[in-house]
């Protein structure tokens, strides 16, 4: 299967602790999304990167999440100092190109105690 | 910010067609109109999108209003498994937000046998 994959597919946490995603996008797209989404609304953006330049952040994202995508492949995404609030899921998804359509992984489910 | 309204949830009968509306009165000349769904526990998946013309494609139709303030995505033979959560979706253009989607809550559609 050649999708967007994501791990781990599940992730419980204690309120404090750093957590850690990785998304690895279909092979030939040069566009990666990261998107949150909580129960009952649409995915939020949180930020995007074109190759492993990341070119546009979301306001709602605060310091303590970062991402990255060395090399143009896979990316990470880091929450550090986990608080209640960050319990979501946390999708990423990737397109060919700005005006391609988005295909999505299956999420990670983040729960912090 | 650009924004689609859409029902909260909508039931239809097995193998009969869908009609799911949307309304985008706000939406720019440069906007495209984008559809994504959603099946429970899975990451969103493209279904269709447009600008100003009709669109088909081996899984809906998408129909857009003349003025571009509304359209409505069309399931041909509803089956089982198209129960999901359907979004209607504003692809900005270039000037505002380097083509990003904004997501509203969506609409469920539930399936009757």
């Amino acid at each position: 299967d050649t999708g967007v994959s994501q791990d781990p597919r599940h992730k419980i946490t204690k309120r404090g602790q750093n957590v850690t995603f990785r998304c690895d996008p279909i092979s030939e797209h040069n566009r990666l999304y990261w998107y949150r989404q909580t129960l009952g609304q649409g995915p939020e953006f949180l930020t995007y990167f074109q190759n492993e330049a990341q070119l546009e952040k979301s306001r709602l994202l605060s310091d303590r999440f970062s991402a990255e995508r060395p090399k143009g492949s896979f990316s990470t995404l880091e929450i550090q100092r986990t608080e209640q609030g960050d319990s979501a899921m946390y999708l990423c998804a990737s397109s060919q190109t700005e005006t391609k359509a988005q295909y999505f992984g299956p999420g990670t489910r983040l729960l912090v105690l | 910010d650009a924004k689609t309204t859409q029902p909260n949830s909508m039931e239809s009968n097995e193998e009969e067609p869908v009609h799911l509306p949307c309304n985008h009165s706000t939406i720019s000349g440069t906007d495209y109109i984008h559809w994504y769904r959603q099946l429970p526990s899975q990451g969103p998946e493209y279904v269709i999108h447009g600008l100003t013309s009709n669109v088909n494609n081996r899984m809906a139709s998408l129909a857009i209003a003349e003025d571009r303030k509304s359209s409505t995505l069309i399931l041909h033979r509803a089956t089982l498994r198209d129960a999901a959560v359907y979004y209607c979706i504003l692809r900005l253009s270039v000037m505002d937000s380097n083509y990003q989607l904004i997501w509203g809550a969506g609409t469920k559609l539930i399936i009757k046998p």
